[in-house]
């Protein structure tokens, strides 16, 4: 069966202290991997969508990476402001478009 | 914002009652997919339809039904309300069936049956 597994669960950081989240998945093929951001009571923010292996996306703070079996979601210098949980959804090869999500990672950033 | 629009925001009602939740997909875009979110199970696909049609089916319980209209509107219909159906539900919204898009979510419309 094609999972999606996110670690860690929750992560506390110091303002500037800089880490990464992870996202593995099992599938059978993969057509995309999306990383999304989602504020409490909200819907998911659309941050990145990697296709292949060796693939990097960039955006302020965020950095996304991927490889075969999982992806990175690296936090440089985190603000308070990038609190948050992080969700990464996969979609797979099979002919549906629909996105199979991991359960998120609570991001806390402390000032 | 994202473009997709969800009414209503919140919504209380009683168990055995039907509710009915509206999405309209940002402009152009051709698929409408219903998610469910729960605290403890996170996002859960219900169902993805395309240019009116069925496309794909997800955990979507049959008191549940959805339907995508001539102008791409969706709705999702519930129905026999439990307390277990209090929970978030999106609808997000991508250009083109053909994968690998992009889906863009809503705001939500929060259920809370009691």
């Amino acid at each position: 069966e094609d999972q999606v597994t996110q670690s860690p669960e929750a992560l506390r950081l110091q303002e500037g202290e800089s880490s990464s989240l992870n996202c593995s998945y099992t599938v059978s093929g993969l057509r995309g991997l999306f990383w999304y951001r989602q504020d409490p009571g909200k819907g998911p923010e659309f941050l990145f969508t990697l296709y292949s292996a060796g693939e990097e996306k960039e955006k302020e703070r965020l950095k996304a990476t991927l490889t075969k079996k999982e992806s990175f979601l690296h936090i440089t210098a985190p603000k308070p402001e990038d609190s948050a949980t992080y969700l990464c959804a996969v979609e797979f090869q099979g002919g549906s478009e629909k996105l199979v999500f991991g359960k998120g990672t609570k991001l806390t950033v402390n000032p | 914002d994202s473009g997709v629009t969800q009414t209503p925001k919140h919504l209380i009602t009683a168990t055995g009652q039907r509710v009915t939740l509206r999405c309209s997909p940002r402009s152009g875009d051709l698929s409408v997919y219903w998610y469910q979110q729960s605290l403890d199970q996170g996002l859960q696909f219900l169902i993805q339809y395309y240019n009116g049609e069925e496309r794909a089916k997800g955990n979507i319980l049959e008191r549940f039904s959805a339907q995508q209209f001539p102008d791409l509107h969706s709705e999702l219909n519930l129905s026999s309300l439990e307390l277990g159906d209090s929970a978030l539900y999106f609808c997000a919204s991508s250009h083109v069936g053909g994968g690998g898009n992009t889906i863009y979510f809503g705001e939500g419309s929060w259920l809370t049956v009691v």
